[in-house]
């Protein structure tokens, strides 16, 4: 299975929106509503953000919320604050029956 | 709250066997009810998911890993472990346990241990 694809790197200022693209295939993203994205800062435990797409766990923020059309999902995060700064990643269940992960999104908060 | 920790040696000679465990405290290790997942990370590169157990009959792996991973659980000491079988120094990376919730499914985990650096090196 291939590693999901998001960009490097994505920045923005305090206050602003942001968002983070995840492409996958028919086989996994495309193919069901069980896309995630964690948040990882350095030397700590990811921490899941939104699941089944759109789903958001309790205690994570509203500022955070997820979509996806075809075999594309993405992760919104808006009014940026200095702590989003950290990795994100995306993962999917897959139709091997397998989760995939993408190659993380580094978020730099300006 | 459900706490998870890793552990096991830090350094393992390549074409050994890479062993870890995950202790698992304020909730029960059963089979049939939920996820329990290892993902790793190599330095400077991003997670993948190793595999995750639910049933002994019911056991997913990533297909790079297959021939040489095995999960289980040990419900009498509340742990699961890792084995990775002909390690090199490609698998040298933090290893993370984690475990989904009910309600919450397709995801590599809802909880997650800290990770333990495990170095392949002669």
């Amino acid at each position: 299975q291939s590693a999901l694809t998001q960009p490097a790197s994505v920045s923005g200022s305090p206050g602003q929106s942001i968002t983070i693209s995840c492409t996958g295939t028919s086989s996994d993203v495309g193919g069901y509503n069980y896309v995630s994205w964690y948040q990882h800062h350095p030397g700590k435990a990811p921490k899941l953000m939104i699941y089944e797409v759109s789903n958001r766990p309790s205690g994570v923020s509203n500022r955070f919320s997820g979509s996806k059309s075809g075999t594309t999902a993405s992760l919104t995060i808006s009014g940026l604050q200095p702590e989003d700064e950290a990795d994100y990643y995306c993962s999917s269940y897959t139709s091997g029956s397998t989760l995939v992960f993408g190659g993380g999104t580094k978020l730099t908060v300006l | 709250q459900v706490q998870l920790q890793e552990s096991g040696p830090g350094l393992v000679k390549p074409s050994q066997t890479l062993s870890l465990t995950c202790t698992v405290s304020g909730g029960s290790i059963s089979s049939g009810i939920y996820y329990w997942n290892w993902i790793r990370q190599p330095a400077g590169k991003g997670l993948e998911w190793i595999g995750r157990f639910y049933t002994s009959v019911n056991t997913n792996y990533n297909p790079s890993l297959k021939s040489r991973v095995t999960i289980s659980i040990d419900t009498s000491k509340n742990q699961f472990s890792l084995k990775l079988s002909s390690v090199n120094a490609a698998d040298t990376a933090v290893y993370y346990c984690a475990r989904d919730e009910r309600n919450i499914a397709g995801t590599a985990g809802v909880y997650w241990g800290q990770g333990t650096l495990v170095t392949v090196s002669s």
